[in-house]
């Protein structure tokens, strides 16, 4: 069964400070990795995805992630992070030839002016 | 930018009633899901749903769950007697394939008292 670790439960940064979240994951097999994000008040959108190809992922607002296979990781990234970061971050997997989704617990992002 | 729409977004029930959450998905796309998080723990997938069969199910969706896209737009989730653990956010969500990222709803609270 896939499952899913997020380190950090709350981070609170101030703007321009670089932010990473650290997602782990558990599977014997090729995985397909999102990181979704929920801004307050909002749906889960996606942020950026990996399904193969170069593991270092670019996505929407600046961020990226990194899938280490050795590390069974997927950590997300921004160098500069804005108050309007502010948002609920999930690392989430998907066996490829399965639909379900499992997530992380997510990861609350505080950013302060 | 087409989303995924759901009703009602705030639902409460006595425990043993029946409750039915709808769901817009985007119109073009083929594969249907439930997922829910129940407060402070991880978004929890129950259902996936191609061409009006189950493809999927978690263990979470047991005898009281049905899913049923009664017509060409809508995607429904009836909980036939609810519990108080049934008390959660439900998420549904949409994908072109089964295989492509899922878009996902606002989300309908369901509080069972």
């Amino acid at each position: 069964a896939q499952s899913v670790s997020q380190h950090n439960h709350h981070v609170i940064l101030s703007e321009a400070a670089s932010l990473e979240l650290g997602c782990n994951y558990s599977y014997g097999g090729t995985v397909n990795l999102f990181w979704y994000v929920q801004y307050p008040g909002q749906h889960l959108q996606l942020l950026l995805k990996y399904f193969s190809g170069d593991p270092l992922v670019k996505g929407i607002k600046g961020f990226e992630a990194e899938f280490i296979k050795s590390k069974f990781s997927f950590n997300l990234r921004k160098p500069s992070v804005q108050w309007s970061d502010t948002a609920e971050y999930f690392c989430a997997v998907n066996a490829p030839g399965y639909q379900k989704v499992t997530f992380g617990t997510g990861t609350k992002l505080q950013v302060i002016p | 930018e087409p989303e995924v729409t759901q009703t009602p977004s705030h639902q409460v029930t006595q425990m043993g009633q029946e409750v039915i959450l709808r769901c817009v998905p985007i119109s073009n796309h083929l594969y249907f899901y439930w997922y829910r998080q129940i407060l402070g723990q991880k978004v929890e997938f129950l259902v996936s749903f191609y061409n009006n069969e189950i493809s999927e199910k978690s263990e979470i969706f047991d005898d009281q769950f049905s899913v049923e896209r009664p017509d060409g737009s809508n995607f429904t989730l009836k909980i036939r007697s609810t519990k108080l653990e049934d008390s959660a956010m439900y998420f549904c969500a949409s994908s072109v394939t089964g295989y492509n990222e899922q878009f996902f709803g606002p989300g309908t609270r369901l509080t069972v008292l």
